[in-house]
């Protein structure tokens, strides 16, 4: 089954302003990553929140983790025009196989 | 810059040929992980190695095959290539080795199979 869907698919908001957007899974996990992927390019390792935690900052990031509604969501506070990307989350279950499964991903644009 | 590196950057060959992706992972991370990503299917974990030993597998196909070397640079091999076989396909190194935590993802091989 699929891990990690994000939701938007897209999403475009104005500079200085808060974009926020969200991850369901299906099975319990051990811990859940955020990465962001510029045009083409690798991705880049944001955060990761352990199934034990609920909540997470780092800068202007901040991440929630509800196990019990299997969601999580990325907030980014006061938009730049580099915050232009497309932002996966992953996940790897805590039972079953063993590998790290990532979400389609939403492709956040920010506007001048 | 993450700190790895993966050649070639391009690749255009053609259906029922075989390739050799590589990867050198940051200075002393011990895991590597190798992913494809296509517009269709996502990016999708194919292998991780841990220091020399396979560690978990994705959904990597049997034409696919990969190996990490003792200097811990890792190929991936992929042989009777068909068209869907194109995308790009990352190499991530981490230093953890059970579970999967903060990996740094390299630039990426684009290949092409025409």
């Amino acid at each position: 089954s699929q891990q990690g869907e994000e939701d938007p698919q897209a999403l475009s908001i104005q500079e200085g302003e808060n974009a926020t957007m969200n991850c369901s899974y299906k099975t319990s996990i051990n811990n859940l990553q955020w990465y962001r992927q510029n045009s083409g390019r690798g991705l880049v390792h944001l955060i990761l929140i352990r199934s034990n935690e609920r909540e997470k900052h780092s800068g202007r990031l901040r991440v929630t983790l509800d196990t019990s509604k299997k969601s999580s969501s990325l907030l980014i506070t006061a938009s730049r025009a580099a915050d232009t990307a497309s932002y996966f989350c992953a996940t790897d279950a805590k039972q079953g196989e063993d590998k790290i499964i990532f979400g389609k991903g939403t492709r956040l644009h920010i506007l001048p | 810059d993450s700190g790895v590196t993966q050649t070639p950057k391009h690749l255009i060959t053609a259906t029922g040929q075989r390739v050799t992706l590589r990867c050198s992972p940051r200075s002393g991370d011990l895991s590597v992980y190798w992913y494809q990503q296509s517009l269709d299917q996502g990016l999708q974990f194919l292998i991780q190695y841990y220091n020399g030993e396979e560690r978990a597998k994705g959904n990597i196909l049997e034409r696919f095959s990969a190996q990490q070397f003792p200097d811990l640079h890792s190929e991936l091999n992929l042989s009777s290539l068909e068209l869907g076989d194109s995308a790009l396909y990352f190499c991530a190194s981490s230093g953890g080795g059970q579970g999967f935590f903060e990996q740094y993802f390299g630039p990426g091989t684009r290949l092409t199979v025409t």
